[in-house]
C-alpha cells in the first residue's frame, strides 16, 4: 500500500540549532515529492519538491531536502532554524505522471523553536 | 491581490444541518482543489475541478458531500446533514492547471466544528 510516514509527531529544538525531519515512503514507482510547511491558522506553502535530478534540492526559507532511493527517505533539513520557522510540516509523495488529487500526505511534524 | 480566499474562516453548527464553504481561486487559476485536514492528520484529497468540471471525485467521504464551480472561479463544498465527524479544516487550493509542475497555492481553510 502506498503511504507516507513522519515518525516524528513533535519536535522541539533551540534557536540556531540544527534540523532533519523525517519522512519515509512506500511507493510501486520513485514519486513525485514534496515538503509543505503549515503556519497556525494557514493553509499550506511549498518548500520544496523533487521530480528527477539532482537528488539534494533546494527549497525557501532556507530548507533542504535529500532523497535517498534506496532508504525511500526525503528527509527535510535546515542548518540554523529561526523562531519563525515554527509551525508544521507535512511531507507528501504522488505519482511521477503528477496530478495533486493523487497526492498522499504524511500526518506532519509539529515544530517548536525555544529562545 | 490576492491569494485564494475562503470564507466563513470558522463555522460552528448543529449536526443535522448542512454547511456550505465557500473558496475564492486566484484569478485566472483553472485547476481548483479541495481538502480536509482532520486533527492530527495530514490532507485528505476531496475533489479538484478543471474549469468547471470535476474530473476526481473519489475522496468525498459520503453522498453528504457535493461541490460545484460556476464561471470557472469561486466554488462550493456543501456537506448535507452534517456529522460530528464532519468536523475538521477545509482547505482550498487553486493552480494555474492540473499540472504538478505549477504550484498550489491555498487558503487559510475553514474550521467546521460539528455540535
Amino acid at each position: 500500500a502506498q503511504s507516507v510516514t513522519q515518525p516524528d509527531i513533535h519536535i522541539t529544538v533551540s534557536e540556531g540549532a540544527s534540523l532533519e525531519l523525517r519522512c519515509n515512503y512506500s511507493y510501486g514507482a520513485t514519486p513525485y515529492l514534496f515538503w509543505y510547511v503549515q503556519s497556525p491558522g494557514q493553509g499550506l506553502q511549498l518548500l520544496l519538491k523533487y521530480f528527477s535530478g539532482d537528488t539534494l534540492v533546494q527549497g525557501i526559507k532556507g530548507f533542504e531536502a535529500e532523497f535517498k532511493r534506496s532508504q525511500s527517505s526525503f528527509n527535510l533539513r535546515k542548518p540554523s532554524v529561526h523562531w519563525s520557522d515554527a509551525a508544521e510540516y507535512f511531507c507528501a509523495v504522488g505519482p511521477p505522471s503528477g496530478g495533486y488529487n493523487k497526492l498522499i500526505f504524511g500526518a506532519g511534524t509539529r515544530l517548536a523553536v525555544h529562545p | 491581490g490576492a491569494g485564494v480566499s475562503q470564507s466563513p474562516s470558522n463555522k460552528v453548527t448543529e449536526k443535522g444541518k448542512d454547511v456550505e464553504l465557500r473558496c475564492d481561486p486566484i484569478s485566472g487559476h483553472t485547476a481548483l482543489y479541495w481538502y480536509r485536514q482532520s486533527l492530527g492528520q495530514g490532507l485528505e484529497f476531496l475533489i479538484y475541478f478543471q474549469g468547471n468540471s470535476a474530473p476526481d471525485k473519489s475522496g468525498l467521504p459520503s453522498d453528504r458531500f457535493s461541490a460545484e464551480r460556476t464561471g470557472g472561479s469561486v466554488s462550493t463544498l456543501t456537506i448535507q446533514r452534517t456529522q460530528q465527524e464532519d468536523s475538521a479544516v477545509y482547505l482550498c487550493a487553486s493552480s494555474l492547471d492540473f499540472n504538478s509542475n505549477q504550484p498550489q497555492h491555498f487558503g487559510d481553510g475553514t474550521r467546521l466544528s460539528i455540535l
